[in-house]
């Protein structure tokens, strides 16, 4: 249980076109989906919050316009890196908190993670 | 803002050693998670800590959240290859956000 997917996997792009991340909660619903960016040697940084139906709260010093967030159901969340440039390249990271039926609501499952390159 | 330290910050060890890493905080949790994530994939939820004082255990794996509730810290026991990888000890905070430290890098040598 609490499986959580990621599509695609990586991807490679060129620089100033846009690219879009899925996730998906496999087995249980997730008001609460979180996005996270991760350099190489690096921890999870969050960079939002994502709540369905309602807009995406962003962590101080992400750019909402940049990074788009919706999350239209209760088991689909989507990243949009627009304008991608070759800083954007990193590995982004969803994870989704699954709800009181489905676990204590602290814990988050993590996707596989998105690995962006922008040449 | 909350700190929250790891440590070590990397493990070199001999398969079949036991392993002991630890988290501390400036700030009281409530919650404290390990996870551990291996190359190029997401954080794998290991084990989630709810109460001060509670040892938990799963196989080779247990963790003890801090009576104080400031610290919590990992035990492996007769460590194996697959055990490699990043151990990482985010605590939630307000609106279930959870932070991360720097992790503990450990590898293991056959």
């Amino acid at each position: 249980g609490a499986v959580v997917s990621q599509h695609p996997s990586w991807v490679i792009c060129k620089s100033g076109t846009s690219v879009k991340i899925e996730c998906r909660s496999l087995d249980f619903q997730a008001t609460t989906m979180f996005w996270y960016r991760q350099f190489p040697k690096q921890s999870l940084m969050l960079m939002a919050t994502s709540n369905e139906g309602s807009k995406a709260t962003y962590e101080q010093g992400v750019e909402k316009d940049k990074f788009l967030i919706n999350h239209a159901s209760l088991t689909l969340s989507t990243l949009t890196v627009t304008s991608a440039h070759p800083e954007d390249s990193s590995f982004y990271i969803c994870s989704a908190r699954a709800g009181l039926a489905g676990g204590f609501t602290d814990t988050q499952y993590f996707g596989p993670g998105t690995r962006l390159t922008v040449l | 803002g909350q700190q929250l330290n790891q440590s070590p910050q990397s493990m070199f060890i001999q398969e079949g050693e036991d392993v002991s890493m630890n988290c501390t905080s400036s700030s009281i949790f409530n919650t404290w998670l390990w996870y551990k994530q291996e190359p190029g994939e997401g954080p794998v939820l290991l084990i989630a800590l709810y109460k001060a004082g509670e040892l938990t255990s799963n196989g080779r794996l247990t963790a003890q959240f801090g009576i104080t509730r400031k610290d919590s810290f990992l035990n492996i026991s007769a460590s194996i290859p697959s055990d490699v990888g990043i151990y990482f000890c985010p605590t939630a905070s307000s609106g279930d956000k959870l932070t991360f430290g720097t992790g503990t890098r450990l590898a293991v040598r056959p």
